[in-house]
């Protein structure tokens, strides 16, 4: 079966570094996604990665080990307004989307 | 201006009824999406539709119909609503299909609540 894991809740302080794991097995690769998803709303895109190695944008990063089947996505300085839930996703071989269950990110002050 | 737009944002009803609820994106896509996010938070993709081509997800019951009347709109009709089918259903869509790189754009949600 396709699985996807990531850790269900972090907490965090203000101006920190938090590191959100996932792995992953699946049918194929096509690529991994991760999105941010704050309380009640849609989901949005922060980055894909398709080779192995670290993407950075800004305040995020995200890494892609595929031989391990593991991403991470590193947020620096954290504000609060980075609590959210943070959803990793991989593509399968079908072009379709499998979703993880999301970590749910509580910055504290 | 709305990328990704549903409606209703808040749909209550009573068990066994029929509902729909509409998206449409005006981003000029090609592929549009169904999402189920439970209690869970899991996202589950229901259909996935493109030029007229339907992929379901084959878990999906029966009672769930994608409509598309045109490239800009996938609307999604629930027949005889059972309690399990309360969640909040996203719509999404993304440029092509099959595409690498290819990021989905989600509407703003429908909290469906059957009672």
């Amino acid at each position: 079966g396709q699985n996807i894991d990531q850790p269900t809740e972090m907490t965090a302080t203000e101006g920190a570094i938090v590191q959100i794991n996932c792995t992953y097995q699946t049918s194929g690769f096509n690529g991994l996604f991760w999105y941010q998803q704050h309380a009640g709303e849609a989901p949005t895109f922060l980055s894909y990665n398709v080779l192995d190695g670290l993407e950075e944008k800004g305040r995020f990063s995200s890494f892609l080990s595929r031989s391990k089947g593991y991403s991470y996505l590193l947020l620096k300085e954290l504000q609060m307004k980075d609590s959210a839930s943070y959803l990793c996703a991989v593509m399968d071989s079908n072009y379709q989307l499998i979703w993880g269950a999301g970590t749910k990110l509580i910055i504290k002050p | 201006d709305t990328a990704v737009s549903q409606t209703p944002k808040y749909l209550v009803t009573q068990m066994g009824n029929d509902k729909s609820i509409k998206c449409e994106q005006n981003l000029g896509h090609d592929t549009m999406y169904w999402y189920k996010q439970d209690s869970k938070k899991f996202l589950k993709i229901m259909f996935s539709y493109n030029n007229k081509e339907l992929i379901i997800n084959e878990t999906v019951p029966n009672r769930f119909s994608p409509k598309s009347p045109d490239k800009a709109h996938l609307n999604l009709h629930i027949n005889s609503l059972e309690l399990g089918d309360s969640a909040v259903y996203f719509c999404a869509s993304s440029p092509k299909l099959r595409e690498l790189t290819d990021t989905q754009y989600f509407g703003p949600g429908t909290r469906l609540t059957v009672l």
